[in-house]
Order: structure tokens, then C-alpha cells, then sequence
């Protein structure tokens, strides 16, 4: 079974400050993702990597940078936040094929930012 | 603008067969996805395809620009938020989400 493990469930930061979520994945997959859920909103795309070092913006960038040093592990990152960026955020990994692949979720972090 | 278009809610009576229905404006779509999400745990995948396709008590019907998930004999644990995703030949790898169906069964 695929395992994507983000490291925190629950976090709370305050404005301005610079916050790092992680995720990892155990089973070799080439695209990772980045997503918020919000309420009526669903799934909206942050940023998605589809090889080490690669990335590229998914729907609602701004105010996020990622970064992908190594192939299981993606991170993204808050600059500066802010309340606005208070939400759930999810992570989701995939592996490459002609067939359109299933994206393999983590349990996601709720951030709070106060 | 590619998008995918589901209702907020739908409401069943336990042991009914309850239909989210989802359909989209996606260049080169090929594939559906449909996830279940339970609040504090990860989106999980049901059913995926091409085609009319089943798992369990979930079946997927499939036409080019829309499709239904059917769950027989809902349940009160299958309340939840129920996702249509779409996938492009533009990007094999990025799908692309409806905003999410909240599901409601009676007792």
C-alpha cells in the first residue's frame, strides 16, 4: 500500500512567520502535489512537482514556494503567513503512466494561522 | 477554462441507491476518478476508468464529458464528502477536482 505521511497533523503559526509542511511518500513515485481544501471550494491545486528539483505552479500559488531536494519527500512553504492561509492542506503523490494515474493521499495538516 | 461541475449535496435514505452526478469542460479528458474523503483522513480512491466501472458497492458510469457515481444501499457511514476528479491528455499526471459533494443519509 502507498504511504504519503505528512508530519504534522494539526499546526498554529503566527502572521509573518515562515512555516515548512512536509510529506513524504514510500513508494517511489515521480509526481508529488500540493493541495488546500477549503470549505465549498474542495481540492485546489498549490503547486505539483513531477521529478526531483522540477516544480510547477498549480491553480493558487501565490503566497507558496515548494521545494523537492529529494524524490519522496516534497515541501512547501509559507513565506510569510497569513490568516487568509489558515485551511487544511493536503499532499498527494503519484507515479507517471500513460493512463492517467490515481494521486494517493496523506491525512493532511490543519494550519492555523492567528 | 478547464473545470469540473458537481453539486454541494446530496441527500438519500439509508439502503437507497444514492447518484452524485459530475460532468466537466476538460480538453482531452479520458479518465474519471471519484474519492471518498472522511474529515481528518486522507481523499481516498473508489473507483477510476475510461468506462462503466465497479468496486463493491460503488459503480461509475462514464460518458465523454460526464459521469455518475452510484453507491448501493447507502449507508450512515457513507456520509461524507464525495470528489470527481479528471485527468487530461494535455497532463497525464495533474487531475483536476470538482469542489466536493457532501453526501447525507437518513436514517
Amino acid at each position: 500500500d502507498v504511504k504519503v505521511t505528512q508530519s504534522s497533523r494539526y499546526l498554529v503559526k503566527r502572521t509573518g512567520e515562515k512555516v515548512f509542511l512536509e510529506c513524504v511518500q514510500d513508494m517511489d513515485h515521480e509526481n508529488m502535489f500540493w493541495y488546500r481544501q477549503d470549505p465549498g471550494l474542495g481540492l485546489r491545486l498549490i503547486y505539483f512537482s513531477y521529478d526531483v528539483k522540477m516544480k510547477e505552479k498549480g491553480d493558487i500559488p501565490e503566497g507558496y514556494s515548494v521545494s523537492r531536494e529529494k524524490k519522496e519527500r516534497f515541501s512547501l512553504i509559507l513565506e510569510s503567513a497569513s490568516t487568509n492561509q489558515t485551511s487544511m492542506y493536503l499532499c498527494a503523490s503519484s507515479k507517471t503512466g500513460n493512463s492517467g494515474q490515481p494521486q494517493h493521499f496523506g491525512d493532511g495538516t490543519r494550519l492555523s494561522i492567528l | 477554462k478547464d473545470q469540473v461541475f458537481q453539486p454541494s449535496t446530496v441527500a438519500s435514505s439509508e439502503g437507497a441507491v444514492v447518484e452524485i452526478f459530475c460532468n466537466h469542460s476538460v480538453s482531452n479528458a479520458y479518465n474519471f476518478f471519484w474519492y471518498l474523503h472522511f474529515p481528518g483522513c486522507a481523499p481516498r480512491l473508489l473507483v477510476k476508468g475510461s468506462k462503466p466501472s465497479q468496486q463493491g458497492r460503488y459503480n461509475m458510469t462514464y460518458e465523454r464529458f460526464s459521469s455518475s457515481l452510484l453507491i448501493l444501499q447507502v449507508r450512515e457511514a457513507d456520509a461524507a464528502v464525495y470528489y470527481c476528479a479528471v485527468c487530461s491528455m494535455d497532463s497525464s499526471y495533474k487531475l483536476i477536482f470538482g469542489s466536493g459533494t457532501r453526501l447525507l443519509v437518513r436514517p
